[in-house]
């Protein structure tokens, strides 16, 4: 079974730009979360999407949305990226959404602003 | 808000040691899971505790949730260069989010 997806791998933009990530999740799976890892604020949730629905959220500003397609792959998308977006932002799928569920996370897209 | 405090950091030892990583907070947790992340890599689940006072054991792993479901604890015995990565404790909350601890990064010396 292959396991969760993230694309690109790496990505470079600049202030202003915005910037679009994807992710597909494990076959069967119908929950995607995203979280943004930094060396000073650790793993952060970002928001979770279940059946195409988001059912939850974190706490970052608007700036960052997502959406979840009915084949169960998600993307994000970052507008007016800030010097601070800088970050892995990982992905990851689970069969259905419970905290004590196991996610299965995705390599991470690395995405550095200048 | 929720936090988790892992404890400690850093740490560097050798092969064979024994440790143990802290993860505590001063609210009330529905489960508790470890995760492993290695470098280039997103975190791998280790194990999750549901009941205040789970011990659970995976080879040399031993994890514990306390008994009122607010901290956990990792031991690892005879530590080994594979086990060099970044642990993370996630804590569910009754709204369904999982919060991740600091982390700690761990790095076993042949």
């Amino acid at each position: 079974k292959a396991g969760v997806t993230q694309t690109p791998r790496y990505l470079i933009k600049t202030r202003g730009q915005q910037v679009t990530l994807s992710c597909s999740p494990i076959s069967g799976h119908r929950s995607v979360s995203w979280y943004q890892q930094t060396p000073g604020q650790g793993l952060q949730f970002l928001f979770e999407y279940f059946s195409e629905t988001q059912r939850n959220k974190g706490n970052f500003p608007g700036r960052f949305s997502g959406r979840q397609f009915s084949n169960s792959r998600s993307e994000m998308n970052v507008s007016t990226l800030e010097l601070g977006d800088s970050a892995l932002y990982l992905c990851a799928s689970s069969l259905e959404w419970l905290a004590s569920h196991e996610q299965f996370f995705g390599p991470g897209t690395r995405l550095t602003v200048l | 808000t929720q936090l988790l405090e892992q404890s400690p950091q850093f740490l560097s030892i050798q092969e064979g040691e024994n440790l143990t990583v802290y993860c505590n907070s001063s609210s009330v947790f529905s489960s508790l899971q470890w995760y492993r992340q290695e470098p280039g890599e997103g975190p791998v689940l280790l194990v999750t505790v549901v009941t205040g006072g789970e011990v659970k054991k995976l080879k040399r792993l031993t994890f514990q949730f306390g008994d009122a479901r607010k901290d956990s604890s990792l031991h690892i015995t005879a530590a080994q260069p594979g086990d060099t990565g970044l642990y993370l404790c996630a804590g569910g909350t009754d709204t369904d989010k999982l919060i991740f601890g600091t982390g700690t990064r761990l790095q076993v010396f042949p």
